[in-house]
């Protein structure tokens, strides 16, 4: 069904290491975001993109950074990974009825 | 910010029970939408409504947006273990305004 993908599936990695987590997609989508989920628990959206070179700051206040320079690729970085940044992270993008595809996420560990 | 809330947070029901999961927004939506989160996954698109007190039905599920247009229902009939999930809905209040999503719903099914 849909085309987004995001790897790594799973992470497990040591406290102050630098992480970035990929996402793309192939529908030639404007749109794109990056939510942070803990098991069974809300949606936070931490990063939204309109465009290539928009990126805008979602709701939960997230250490990690976001670049979009190109329309299928938008990435999420890490400077300095801490055990409170353990959690699922999910990207999606959204077509022009708002209608959100998401990639299988990517579970991070930080120990 | 808008704000989208869901009542109630977790339900247990006996498979063939009735299920129904009840979504309110702070603003005026332009649009809802509703997704199914199964356990270990990533949310997956059921359905979006657009017309004040529309009314759509995929099988078991019948879908309703409210009159004012900020709330929404989701009702199950007969559920079957296959149903087990969590139900979000998200609401956008158009224009440039991000997707917001509920807090969710978390259904559990009692064979």
């Amino acid at each position: 069904e849909a085309d987004i993908y995001q790897t790594p599936r799973y992470l497990v990695i040591g406290t102050g290491k630098k992480i970035t987590l990929e996402c793309s997609q192939t529908m030639g989508h404007d749109k794109m975001y990056w939510y942070q989920q803990d098991p069974g628990m809300e949606l936070h959206l931490i990063h939204y993109s309109y465009g290539v070179n928009s990126t805008e700051k979602g709701d939960l206040s997230s250490e990690s950074t976001v670049s979009r320079i190109r329309t299928e690729h938008f990435p999420l970085t890490l400077e300095s990974a801490r055990p409170s940044h353990t959690s699922q992270y999910l990207c999606a993008s959204s077509d022009f009825k708002e209608k959100l595809f998401f990639g299988s996420g990517t579970q991070l560990s930080v120990l | 910010g808008q704000q989208v809330m869901q009542i109630p947070q977790y339900q247990h029901v006996q498979e063939g029970e009735d299920f129904t999961t009840y979504c309110n927004s702070s603003t005026t939506l332009s649009n809802i939408q509703w997704y199914k989160q199964r356990p270990g996954g990533h949310p997956v698109f059921l359905i979006q409504l657009v017309k004040s007190g529309e009314v759509k039905k995929q099988k078991r599920l019948t879908f309703q947006f409210g009159e004012a247009k900020k709330n929404s229902s989701l009702h199950i009939t007969a559920t079957q273990t296959t149903d087990v999930g969590t139900y979000f809905c998200a609401g956008n209040s158009g224009g440039y305004q991000k997707v917001t999503f509920g807090t969710g719903t978390k259904l559990q099914v009692i064979p």
